[in-house]
């Protein structure tokens, strides 16, 4: 069965240095998200494309987070500089269209020292 | 602004039991609603998609409903089983073309042997 493949699992780093995710959507899958996960919250929208195109970045903090799609497939989130406040789970996921069932990644656990 | 509220937001149950999960959303006009499992550290696994138009669906031990003019979801799981033991999200789909998901806090879920 297809899933949506993400990497690292795990993420140390100090504040202020820069960090990268990166996600493989379900093939085929035209519409990616990523999403952030506070413990014992809900996760929230970040980014979401369609195809190589920004569909929504309204909650992204653009001072330090970007997130890119270049050919439309797999995508890369990065912060820099991180700081202790982005210590959260990063959650990519990817649906054949808008409106459609989303199928997560296993996440990335990311920590800022 | 849409808000999604879950309650009760822990739940502990001996095996066998039938419980009911709720959900409930401020603005009626939505798309779809999902429930999601999610595994201690894991990413989320849909369970459930309802279509605005429907008013439940069924898979296998769970049982979704659906009252959009109410703001209000229910998911229902028989006969509880200790790999039932999870949390679970439920995530509203907007109208509009972005489909920002707005999730709940969850509600986690122990089931006991």
């Amino acid at each position: 069965e297809a899933e949506v493949a993400q990497s690292p699992r795990y993420k140390i780093t100090e504040k202020s240095q820069a960090v990268a995710f990166w996600c493989d959507p379900i093939s085929g899958h035209a519409t990616l998200y990523w999403y952030r996960q506070i413990l014992g919250q809900g996760p929230e929208l970040l980014v979401q494309f369609q195809d190589e195109s920004v569909v929504d970045d309204s909650q992204l903090p653009k001072d330090r987070f970007s997130a890119e799609r270049l050919k439309g497939v797999d995508s890369t989130l990065k912060i820099q500089p991180a700081e202790l406040g982005d210590s959260a789970m990063y959650l990519c996921a990817s649906s054949l269209v808008v409106h459609e069932t989303q199928y997560f990644g296993p996440g990335t656990r990311l920590l800022v020292l | 602004k849409q808000e999604v509220t879950q309650i009760p937001a822990a739940l502990s149950v001996p095996e066998g039991e039938n419980l009911v999960l709720n959900c409930s959303f401020t603005d009626s006009a939505i798309y779809n609603l999902q429930w999601f499992r999610q595994d201690p550290g894991k990413g989320l696994t849909s369970l459930l998609l309802i279509q605005s138009s429907q008013r439940e669906q069924t898979s296998g031990r769970l049982n979704a409903s659906l009252d959009k003019s109410s703001g209000r979801s229910t998911l229902y799981i028989a006969a509880s089983q200790p790999g039932d033991s999870a949390t679970y999200l439920c995530a509203v789909g907007p109208m509009d073309s972005s489909y920002k998901l707005i999730f709940g806090s969850g509600t986690r879920l122990l089931v006991r042997p």
